[in-house]
């Protein structure tokens, strides 16, 4: 039952750079959250779109989405070496009882 | 500050033992999780609780069970452990209706 796609599985960029990752997923949803994830840590949550939203901003991150095509980006401006993380979009169907989780995009930012 | 507390970082048990990982939220949260977390198949959601003694299966629930008998206190057991349950094991908890889930720092299990 696996929502959320991430893509790409890995993306390494220099320091400066805009990294841009997408998640699609099969079915409706009522939000779409962005999670990063340091090595070997717990999750941190990043942003929450709600389904009637196409975009939000939360300091150096976008997030779109696009019901029409199932999916989500999100774009992390003048990355910076602490930025790299694992990075994770989760669909919300059912109103918080249950969560899925993609399999996430690996950042690496070279300094 | 908000604080999600697993148990244990790391653990090591022998196939056949029961294994407790317990996990405590001081947030006042009705809504708790517990995620297994293995390379390239991203989260499993193995069993969530919306409420005190209330539990629900998700995805992954065989081998596994819960315990919730207070509401900061979310317990997952493995009755017998196996190999195939060594893995990452991830608490979450999220106020409901709000979305946001608040992780643990997580617990790395190995199963020999």
């Amino acid at each position: 039952s696996q929502q959320g796609e991430e893509d790409p599985q890995a993306l390494s960029i220099q320091e400066g750079e805009n990294a841009t990752m997408n998640c699609s997923y099969k079915t409706s949803i009522n939000n779409l959250q962005w999670y990063r994830q340091n090595s070997g840590r717990g999750l941190v949550h990043l942003i929450l779109i709600r389904s009637n939203e196409r975009e939000k901003h939360s300091g150096r991150l976008r997030v779109t989405l696009d019901t029409s095509k199932k999916s989500s980006s999100l774009l992390i401006t003048a990355s910076r070496a602490a930025d790299t993380a694992s990075y994770f979009c989760a669909t919300d169907a059912n109103y918080g009882q249950n969560f899925v989780f993609g399999p996430g995009t690996r950042l690496s930012v070279l300094p | 500050d908000v604080k999600v507390t697993q148990s244990s970082r790391y653990l090591v048990k022998r196939t056949g033992e029961k294994v407790f990982l317990e996990c405590v939220q001081d947030m006042d949260h009705e809504n708790m999780f517990w995620y297994r977390q293995d390379p390239g198949l991203g989260l499993r959601l193995i069993y969530f609780s919306y409420d005190v003694k209330m539990k629900e299966k998700g995805d992954i629930p065989e081998g596994y069970s819960v315990s919730r008998e207070k509401k900061e206190r979310f317990s997952l057991i493995l009755e017998s452990a196996s190999t195939n349950q060594t893995s990452m094991y991830l608490c979450a908890s999220m106020r409901g209706g709000t979305g946001e889930l608040f992780f643990g720092e997580g617990s790395r299990l190995t199963v020999l």
